[in-house]
């Protein structure tokens, strides 16, 4: 167990919906990130949160977003959903601003666009 | 922005030979080098990592190599068994700082026969 909270584990919706995904971070880590995790795209990083601020932004659709409340845990809406969204969505957690160390993993969130 | 090319994309070797995973990134400000693996259905977890002011990191059967001339470093597995089945990414980052992210490779799914 990684301490890295996700859920809801599986969804599946339709495509023009919009969805929430949400992440409790490792207890006393500042840092949250989200990457997106497609049969054939690996690990792409979408976005990074430090002490409710983004700090970085990866390969995130307009359609995406994300935000890091004050409690530290943090939520990616998507929107406008399509079938290629599909994918497992993994939150990831770091005590730090900057990677001086490991990413803990949540367990993911797999999304399943019909 | 960095990129990271790893190969082979998939690698299958017998139970107690070695297994290389290689990868190139683009960024030469990149300074810390993690491998991750992910078993099936799992999250990844960190299985060894190099800053940059190391050439070589070993850790039991595992060990990482990094040429920062060339812009290549490789996980070398021995002794491989059939646990050591996953997934392995490599990832690249300019680790500190405010824009402390991880650039994941696409992926090796080493398979150890017994």
């Amino acid at each position: 167990d990684s301490g890295v909270t996700q859920t809801p584990k599986h969804l599946i919706t339709a495509t023009g919906q919009r969805v929430t995904l949400r992440c409790s971070p490792r207890s006393g880590d500042l840092s949250v990130y989200w990457y997106q995790q497609s049969l054939d795209q690996g690990l792409q990083f979408l976005i990074q949160y430090y002490n409710g601020e983004e700090r970085a932004k990866g390969n995130i659709l307009e359609r995406f977003s994300a935000q890091q409340f004050p409690d530290l845990h943090s939520e990616l809406n998507l929107s406008s959903l399509e079938l290629g969204d599909s994918a497992l969505y993994f939150c990831a957690s770091s005590p730090r601003e900057g990677l001086l160390g490991e990413l803990f993993f949540g367990e993911g969130s797999r999304l399943t666009v019909l | 922005g960095e990129n990271v090319e790893q190969h082979p994309s998939t690698l299958s070797v017998q139970e107690g030979d070695s297994a290389v995973i290689k990868c190139t990134y683009s960024d030469s400000a990149s300074n810390y080098f993690p491998w991750y693996k992910q078993e099936l259905g799992k999250r990844p977890q960190l299985i060894i990592d190099i800053r940059s002011n190391v050439g070589e990191k070993k850790d039991q059967r595992i060990a990482v190599t990094l040429n920062k001339t060339a812009k290549h470093f490789s996980l070398h597995i021995t002794e491989t068994q059939p646990e050591d089945s996953a997934v392995y990414f490599c990832a690249a980052s300019t680790a500190g700082g405010s824009q402390g992210n991880l650039i994941f490779g696409k992926g090796t799914k080493l398979s150890v026969k017994p």
